[in-house]
């Protein structure tokens, strides 16, 4: 069985100041992660995935997360936050041995920036 | 953005009303997937397709069917609808599961309301 918790339902921050979006992860076998935003009434856009070729993974629009399978962890950072940035955010875990690519979402985390 | 449309994108119906949400793809990926989305759940899969023809079901598909007769598209039904499939329905498609790599591409969104 696989799961995703988000540590933080809500994270504010300042414009220009770092951003961390905690997930911690559980997996029965080697997973593949993805990070995904949603702006108020859209659909998810994919910011990033990790797929076991390097740990420290770059996504879009200035964020990263860092694969740390000793603690079960693939939290996003931003080392400057920017207005547009307010939003929700899911991490997702695709469990490895699937036949269909189920993916598992945490509960989002919600960021607000504040100027 | 992936070629993926929905319709309607929005919809009110009542109780004990039949109804068809539609997505629709012109990437010609091989999966496709229904989500719903409620406030405190993240998305949960209600079914997805492998192929024309080929569906099956997800973590929540009670009172929900699907169907499958061209690549392009994917209808997912509610034959009665009750209150509490008032939700946010994501479609969502995949090029393959055999790569853990293989991210899925979401849609806009519907918001169904059934009073």
């Amino acid at each position: 069985a696989q799961s995703v918790t988000q540590l933080d339902s809500h994270v504010s921050v300042s414009e220009g100041t770092p951003v961390l979006l905690r997930c911690n992860y559980s997996s029965s076998y080697s997973p593949s992660l993805f990070w995904y935003v949603q702006h108020p009434n859209k659909g998810l856009q994919l910011l990033l995935k990790y797929t076991s070729a390097a740990t420290l993974v770059k996504g879009i629009n200035g964020f990263e997360a860092e694969f740390k399978k000793s603690e079960t962890s693939f939290h996003l950072t931003k080392p400057s936050a920017h207005m547009s940035d307010a939003a929700e955010y899911f991490c997702v875990v695709r469990q490895g041995g699937t036949s269909y690519g189920k993916l598992t979402f945490g509960q989002g985390t919600i960021l607000t920036v504040h100027p | 953005d992936a070629g993926i449309t929905q319709s309607p994108r929005h919809k009110v119906t009542e109780t004990g009303t039949p109804v068809t949400l539609r997505c629709h793809q012109t990437e010609n990926h091989r999966y496709m997937y229904w989500y719903r989305q409620d406030p405190g759940h993240g998305l949960r899969l209600i079914h997805y397709s492998y192929g024309v023809k080929d569906t099956d079901k997800g973590e929540v598909s009670d009172g929900y069917s699907v169907s499958r007769s061209k690549t392009e598209d994917f209808l997912l039904t509610l034959e009665s609808a009750t209150s509490s499939q008032t939700s946010v329905y994501f479609c969502a498609i995949s090029e393959s599961s055999l790569g853990l790599a293989n991210e899925q591409y979401f849609g806009p969104g519907t918001r169904l309301t059934v009073t």
